[in-house]
């Protein structure tokens, strides 16, 4: 079984609607983040948690919000989703002390119409 | 300037021979360099660390360090198909923040 999960896998959407992708991992680590990956541009940040009370904004946050549920739940919401966040998102995790490992998710690739 | 620099490629190298894949960064606070490899389709997993000035080897794979030249590459050693993906070269700069370059698409022809 995967360690880290991710659903949907693929989500096709339209502009405007509301969307959520989630996170579960079962490596017990206390940090998640959500990047996006465009082409050209790499993995970018867009929230990070290291614990559940502690929420901190990534370099591209705009336009989501997150959740983090239990230690293991990280969610990502797009409130009203726009074209250019059409993109392939990673949650990852890494464990408290020692944040250079990171362990990715499989990936949710979002296309928004 | 972009914080983590890769040439995004494609690199091309025979089976056999030596790959070396290239990383610059801006941040001369940096503390720790990583190279994860992403197959093409799937997510990034991480295949060396380094923290210190020189090289770091692990089987085919040798990390390489210059802090004052702000430089981090990676050598693989008798490169293989299976070897062919893409190489992002990630840097732990500020306090826990991490960041990642392009990534660079190795292709190793058989």
């Amino acid at each position: 079984d995967a360690d880290v999960t991710q659903t949907p896998r693929n989500r096709i959407t339209k502009t405007g609607k509301r969307i959520m992708l989630e996170c579960s991992q079962t490596k017990g680590h206390d940090r998640m983040y959500w990047y996006r990956q465009d082409p050209g541009l790499g993995l970018r940040l867009i929230y990070y948690s290291f614990d559940v009370k502690d929420i901190n904004k990534g370099e591209i946050s705009d336009g989501y919000s997150v959740s983090r549920q239990a230690q293991a739940k990280f969610s990502l919401s797009l409130e009203s989703a726009i074209p250019n966040q059409t993109a392939l998102y990673f949650c990852a995790t890494s464990p408290r002390g020692n944040t250079d490992t990171q362990y990715f998710g499989p990936g949710t690739r979002l296309t928004v119409l | 300037q972009k914080e983590v620099e890769q040439n995004s490629g494609p690199l091309s190298v025979p089976e056999g021979a030596i790959a070396s894949l290239n990383c610059t960064y801006s941040d001369r606070g940096s503390q720790s360099f990583f190279w994860y490899r992403q197959y093409s389709g799937k997510s990034p997993e991480l295949i060396m660390s380094i923290y210190s000035n020189g090289d770091k080897e692990d089987g085919r794979f040798t990390a390489q360090l210059n802090k004052a030249s702000q430089y981090v590459s990676l050598l693989i050693r008798d490169s293989q198909p299976s070897d062919s993906a893409t190489y992002l070269c990630a840097v732990r700069g500020g306090y826990q923040k991490v960041t990642f370059g392009i990534g660079t698409k190795l292709q190793v022809i058989p």
